[in-house]
């Protein structure tokens, strides 16, 4: 098993651009998130997901969009990027009824 | 909402010798606290959980104590390695759902040999 797979492992962007960082995991997983993880601030939950077509909010949601149409599928947009979500970006994984996350390696993002 | 601390400022010392990092929460007392060992450029990684009617968890050379009256969770390595040298992250699930889990911010450890 591969785990929790993130692509890509960096990125530049400009101010307002959009892109998508993609995320997939091949546990079977109902559940899933995205995190970002800035110095002295911890890791902040975006969004997150408890199965294919449903999503819902987490503590940072603006500026970020996710859907979830497979099991497996995860992807984060950032409509129009902000130097404020230059960051490093996770996304997790935990099993029904489970309570431990499975992490991907992460995405560096910068937004210049 | 909930608010962890866990010291920010690394923590170095010697080989074969037990650190203990701390996590302190405030609010209410949380059904479980999960520990995670991230190294650098990495994601973090599970390592213990401890329910709120468990004093104590072990596995090999950590150990956990989950104090509700304090409010605070103590994570040990005893014998330590520079192996061990990473920084380990608390984590709390909320007072409502147990979908938004909430992280500290981490305490780097330095094991020295």
């Amino acid at each position: 098993n591969a785990g929790v797979t993130q692509t890509p492992k960096f990125q530049v962007l400009k101010t307002g651009q959009s892109m998508t960082l993609q995320c997939a995991q091949d546990m079977n997983h109902e559940y899933m998130s995205w995190y970002r993880q800035d110095p002295g601030m911890g890791l902040r939950l975006i969004h997150y997901s408890v199965g294919a077509g449903i999503t819902d909010q987490g503590e940072v949601p603006n500026g970020y969009n996710v859907s979830r149409s497979t099991t497996e599928d995860f992807p984060l947009r950032l409509l129009s990027a902000a130097p404020s979500q230059t960051s490093v970006y996770f996304c997790a994984s935990r099993a029904t009824g489970g309570e431990k996350l499975f992490f991907g390696s992460g995405t560096q993002l910068s937004v210049l | 909402s909930q608010k962890i601390e866990q010291n920010s400022e690394a923590l170095n010392i010697q080989e074969g010798k037990t650190a203990t990092l701390t996590c302190n929460y405030t609010n209410y007392s949380p059904a479980y606290l999960q520990w995670y060992r991230q190294d650098p450029g990495r994601g973090p990684v599970f390592l213990l959980l401890i329910r709120e009617n468990e004093k104590e968890k072990r596995k090999e050379r950590l150990k956990v104590t989950f104090d509700t009256t304090l409010k605070q969770s103590l994570f040990h390595i005893t014998a330590s390695q520079p192996a061990d040298s990473a920084t380990y992250l608390c984590a709390l699930p909320p007072d409502t759902g147990f979908q938004k889990l909430v992280f500290g911010t981490g305490t780097r450890l330095l094991v020295s040999p």
